[in-house]
Parts: structure tokens; sequence; C-alpha cells
């Protein structure tokens, strides 16, 4: 079956450091992936996606490479806001016709505090 | 445009109790899928449903049902409820079963 692996966190970032989150995949076929952030109090919300290998998905400096060789998908931000802390969570959809039928299995999320 | 909405937000309910979660997707929006969200598991894929119809289900006993109205507005029920049902129960929403780019609050449901 499908499954995703994160990095295990927490983790805890200074205002501009460098961030990022690992993200591997299993699963057969094509699948699209993606990076959903949660922040306190709040629902998950898209940050990227990518549904083919060498697809970049980028939003609010965040961005993650679809590597098919490696099946990996990391997300990578190259400075930090205090604002940034959230749960990340990496995600996959199997590829059905063009709809995925809402059903994504996603990572076990990561925690992000960035101190000032 | 308002967002994915559910109600209520928080609920205490006692074993062996049922409960009924509600959640309004995005105006236009026909898909509504339904996540368990729990420290152990993760986030769980519950169902999906599409115009009334249940298109897609996860791994999850008889206990969790769903349905969908004409208006798109879905609700889910947990019967018999065990200890092990305390979650937060997402929802969200799509035009057709793509990519689900908003999810609401949530309702965290807690069994005594």
């Amino acid at each position: 079956g499908n499954s995703v692996t994160q990095m295990e966190g927490p983790v805890t970032l200074s205002e501009e450091a460098f961030l990022t989150i690992n993200c591997t995949y299993t699963a057969t076929g094509y699948p699209s992936l993606f990076w959903y952030v949660q922040y306190p109090g709040e629902g998950l919300q898209l940050l990227l996606k990518a549904t083919k290998a060498d697809d970049k998905g980028s939003n609010k400096g965040f961005e993650a490479t679809y590597r098919k060789e490696t099946t990996s998908f990391h997300l990578e931000k190259g400075s930090v806001q205090v604002s940034d802390s959230a749960v990340y969570f990496c995600a996959l959809s199997p590829t059905s016709g063009g709809t995925s039928y809402g059903k994504l299995t996603f990572g076990q999320g990561t925690i992000l505090t960035v101190h000032p | 445009k308002a967002g994915v909405t559910q109600t209520p937000r928080y609920l205490i309910k006692t074993r062996g109790q049922q409960v009924t979660l509600s959640c309004s997707p995005i105006s236009g929006h026909r898909s509504v899928s339904w996540y368990q969200q729990t420290p152990g598991q993760g986030l769980q894929f519950l169902f999906e449903y599409f115009s009334e119809t249940q298109r897609n289900k996860g791994n999850f006993p008889g206990r969790f049902s769903g349905r969908q109205f004409s208006n798109s507005r879905s609700e889910m029920n947990v019967s018999t409820l065990e200890l092990g049902d305390s979650a937060l129960y997402l929802c969200a929403s799509s035009l057709d079963g793509g990519v689900l780019e908003y999810f609401g609050p949530g309702t965290r449901l807690l069994v005594l």
C-alpha cells in the first residue's frame, strides 16, 4: 500500500535559518505529492503540490521537488520566520483518472518552532 | 468566499453513545472528504462523498458512516462510541474530488 514517512520532529530553528523537512514515500504508479501546513487551532491548508516527476512546487518561499528516483519530496525554505511555526504534513494521492477522490495518505507531521 | 465550516467545534460524549458531525463545503464544491486525526495514528482517511454518493472509503469499522445532502453539506455519524474514537475530525472539500486545498477547523470529539 501507499505510505509517507516524514523526518522525526520537532524542529526548532532561529529566525532566518534554513529549513529542510524530509519526506519519502512508497506508492505504486505515479502519485501526486503535497505539503500541507496546520497552524494552531486551524485546519490544514495546502502549501504546495507536484503532480509528476521533477516538478517543483513552490509557495510563500517554500519549495519541494518531486524526485521519483529517490521517492522523495523534501520541503525547504531559505529563511524561516516566526510566523512559519506550525505543523507540516507531507501527503500523497494516487492518480486515478485525474482525481484522487479526496483520499490522501499523510505522513505523521513535523512540528516546526521558529524563535526570534 | 466562506471556507469549509464544521459544527460543532467541540463535543464530549460517553462510551456507547452516538454522535453526528456536520461539514459545510466551500460554495460550489461537490466533493467532501472526512479524516480522523489522532496523536497515535495521525491523519487517516474516512470517506469521500460526491453528489450524494460515497465514492471512496477508508479502513474504518461500520460504526463510522456518513452521508451527503443535495446542497453538498455532509454529515458523519459514529455509533456506539469507544474511547479510541476520541480525535479531531476534519473535513475538506473540492470541486470534483481533485486537490484538497482547504480543510475545516475540525470537530474535537472526546469520549469518556
